[in-house]
């Protein structure tokens, strides 16, 4: 199938790390994103890795990419009240130019 | 300048209206897309410009117009919409070649069909 999967809800204390997980279908792909996005706000890139990597670290974000599997995960060390919100990820096929395959977004949320 | 900024934020018309959405950025990204995003679902593609050129249309209905008047602007033409058009349209841009940037999206206009 050409689906892209994700849990649609995780629930983390402050302070805490969260991992969001993903799923994806076609060995193909190429680059696979994690956007974020806020109530009432558009779409915000945090990262990406491309797919010939294993691990991507940006300050709090860490990437990690299980080709044998097609899995895709993003940890967020010390999670803030701020890092509520909708987490997407998202391939681009080599066989694509323009099109994003999206998984249906989990919602982080933040426990005091 | 880093960004896209879309105009209106909001937007209240009837379904016998005509009005536009307007996206605008100034990366030089020659890809501009708009997107259709309905409550806590990702964002749905319909259209996608390539060198001011349509490259795709996602067989959305001809009540969206689509324009793309020079490499920095993209507008959405709206005409007899329907209720079930309600949603979020989000304008994105990317840069062909350089898929490590990602797309670069605006805030969204928030469209309601009365």
């Amino acid at each position: 199938g050409e689906d892209v999967e994700q849990s649609l809800f995780l629930s983390v204390r402050e302070g805490d790390s969260s991992v969001i997980n993903c799923t994806y279908t076609d060995s193909s792909s190429t680059y696979l994103y994690w956007y974020k996005q806020e109530p009432g706000a558009g779409l915000q890139l945090l990262t990406y890795i491309f797919s010939n990597m294993d691990m991507k670290q940006d300050q709090r974000l860490t990437v990690l990419l299980n080709k044998k599997d097609k899995h895709l995960s993003l940890r967020i060390a010390d999670t803030q009240t701020g890092d509520s919100a909708i987490y997407f990820c998202a391939e681009k096929r080599m066989d694509s130019n323009y099109q994003l395959i999206w998984g249906a977004g989990t919602k982080l949320i933040i426990k005091p | 300048d880093t960004e896209v900024t879309q105009t209106p934020k909001h937007l209240v018309m009837g379904m016998t209206n005509k009005k536009s959405l307007k996206c605008e950025q100034h990366m030089g990204h020659r890809a501009m897309y708009w997107y259709k995003q309905k409550a806590k679902k990702p964002p749905e593609l319909m259209f996608v410009y390539s060198y001011e050129k349509l490259s795709i249309n996602e067989s959305v209905p001809s009540r969206f117009s689509p324009e793309c008047p020079n490499s920095s602007l993209l507008n959405l033409h709206l005409h007899a919409l329907q209720p079930e058009d309600s949603a979020l349209y989000l304008c994105a841009s990317s840069q062909p070649g350089q898929d490590f940037h990602g797309y670069t999206f605006g805030s969204g206009t928030r469209l309601t069909v009365v």
